[in-house]
């Protein structure tokens, strides 16, 4: 079955670009079907939705972090990507990588549509 | 931005109990467009409910939800071991995409 995993760097300095990757297995990223999103929960367990991607590359993201966020796709190496520039302290989080679109349905990246498959997670702390 | 409120923070049951969880919109959800998600530690979230009431593929029928409007309601009719968890309310009717706060579901 599908499954998501998240990889990269555990720790990222103050003012620092933080960068992970989430890789898919066991199915395609350009099935056509599905939207791929970022979400983070902060150590004190709040939920935040970071932004959606599609395999064609349309983005769609969090107004709130719209200026520091570049999210991109790979589908030769079947991987969507999160770098968040000018990091701080209140960025440390654990972050996910999740599926949407198997129940509801997007309209350009805006996704009327749970998260229906998760990563386990990556631990980002930000400190120098 | 939609805020949800999750209502108890904790819920301390025996198994075969029932648990009743609630979550409140800051505003009307329309389209019923409501998750619920139950997270053991150390895992990512699982989905439980989409659209308010229907059960994601692979949930057990003792998993059920309700609601319309402001008001939703997730509802575990009979407690199993492995149910006590936290979980989570997330609406995707209006953009950006919210969480409520967390409801821990532990054992008395």
């Amino acid at each position: 079955q599908v499954q998501l995993q998240e990889s990269g760097p555990g720790l990222v300095k103050p003012s620092q670009t933080l960068s992970l990757t989430c890789t898919v297995s066991g199915g395609s990223l350009s099935s056509g079907v599905y939207f791929w999103s970022w979400i983070r929960q902060y150590p004190g367990k709040g939920l935040e939705w970071i932004g959606n991607i599609y395999h064609s590359g349309a983005t769609y993201y969090n107004p709130s972090l719209k200026s520091r966020l570049t999210v991109s796709v790979d589908t030769s190496e079947n991987q969507f990507s999160l770098r968040l520039s000018s990091v701080t302290a209140a960025d440390t989080a654990v972050y996910y990588c999740a599926r949407v679109g198997a129940y509801g349905y997007c309209i350009s990246t805006n996704c009327h549509a749970p998260f229906d498959l998760w990563g386990q997670g990556a631990l980002v702390t930000v400190s120098s | 931005e939609i805020v949800l409120t999750q209502s108890p923070g904790t819920l301390s049951l025996s198994p075969g109990e029932r648990a009743t969880l609630s979550c409140r919109a800051s505003q009307s959800i329309s389209s019923t467009y409501l998750a619920w998600y139950q997270q053991k530690p150390g895992q990512g979230p699982r989905l439980l409910i989409y659209h308010t009431s229907s059960r994601a593929t692979g949930i057990p029928d003792r998993f059920s939800g309700s609601g319309s409007g402001t008001d939703f309601t997730l509802t575990i009719s009979r407690l199993e071991p492995e149910d006590f968890a936290v979980y989570y309310c997330q609406q995707y009717d209006s953009s950006p995409i919210t969480f409520g706060g967390g409801t821990t579901v532990e054992i008395k």
